[in-house]
């Protein structure tokens, strides 16, 4: 049963590209989740999707940064006209969304880096 | 006073001593606790959870104590390879599954 994976591992951007991070959860987990980590930073939260729908970007910037779940295929996180200090470890968890214990349990991608020149 | 709280640290213990972190948080309804490991650069890993007093697994122990809003990690005869970054996590009950994130503390375990 392979983990959440994450790819590209590390991308880098020329200041005004657009980065496209992708996200595919544990099998059987519904609820995936974007964190934004920047060096000697803790995890700040970005956004929660379920399959097809956002429940909650109150964490994601309101200009150029947007995330789907689409029915098929991995979660994509998209930030448009990169600047320097979009420059961080974006990291994606993911969880069965369960009722009960363990329901919750968030399980972590590797990571993306993403640095902007 | 911020949702979850911890001692940044860094906690420089030799190995073979016995550390404990604290992690307060503010959300008298929070239920799920959990906690991760974070390896410099790596992502976050689970340590283990905590929904009820508390639970043990080997040389860590998670207690819970809700009167006072905290959880306590203890780690038992400490092994170098247990230098890392500590991350404390709750969970408020039914709503928003959005799990809290403390900032971590750092634990560095010498020879």
């Amino acid at each position: 049963n392979a983990g959440v994976m994450q790819n590209p591992r590390h991308l880098v951007r020329r200041r005004g590209q657009e980065a496209r991070l992708r996200c595919s959860p544990m099998k059987g987990h519904s609820h995936v989740y974007w964190y934004r980590q920047l060096p000697e930073e803790g995890l700040k939260f970005m956004v929660y999707l379920q399959k097809e729908n956002i429940i909650d970007e109150s964490g994601m910037p309101k200009e150029r940064f947007s995330a789907e779940f689409p029915k098929e295929g991995p979660s994509i996180l998209r930030i448009q006209q990169v600047v320097r200090g979009d420059s961080a470890a974006y990291f994606c968890a993911s969880s069965p969304g369960l009722a009960g214990e363990g329901g919750d349990i968030q399980y972590f991608g590797a990571g993306t880096r993403l640095s902007v020149l | 006073r911020k949702e979850v709280e911890q001692d940044p640290g860094p906690f420089n213990v030799p190995e073979g001593a016995t550390v404990a972190f604290n992690c307060t948080y503010s959300n008298s309804a929070s239920q799920s606790f959990f906690w991760y490991r974070q390896d410099c650069r790596k992502e976050p890993k689970l340590l283990m959870s905590v929904y009820s007093s508390g639970n043990e697994d080997g040389r860590f122990t998670a207690q819970l104590n809700r009167a006072s809003q905290y959880i306590s990690l203890l780690i038992r005869d400490s092994k170098l390879s247990d230098s890392a970054t500590y991350l404390c996590v709750v969970k408020s009950a039914g709503g928003s599954y959005i799990p809290t994130f403390g900032r971590g503390t750092s634990l560095i375990v010498h020879p």
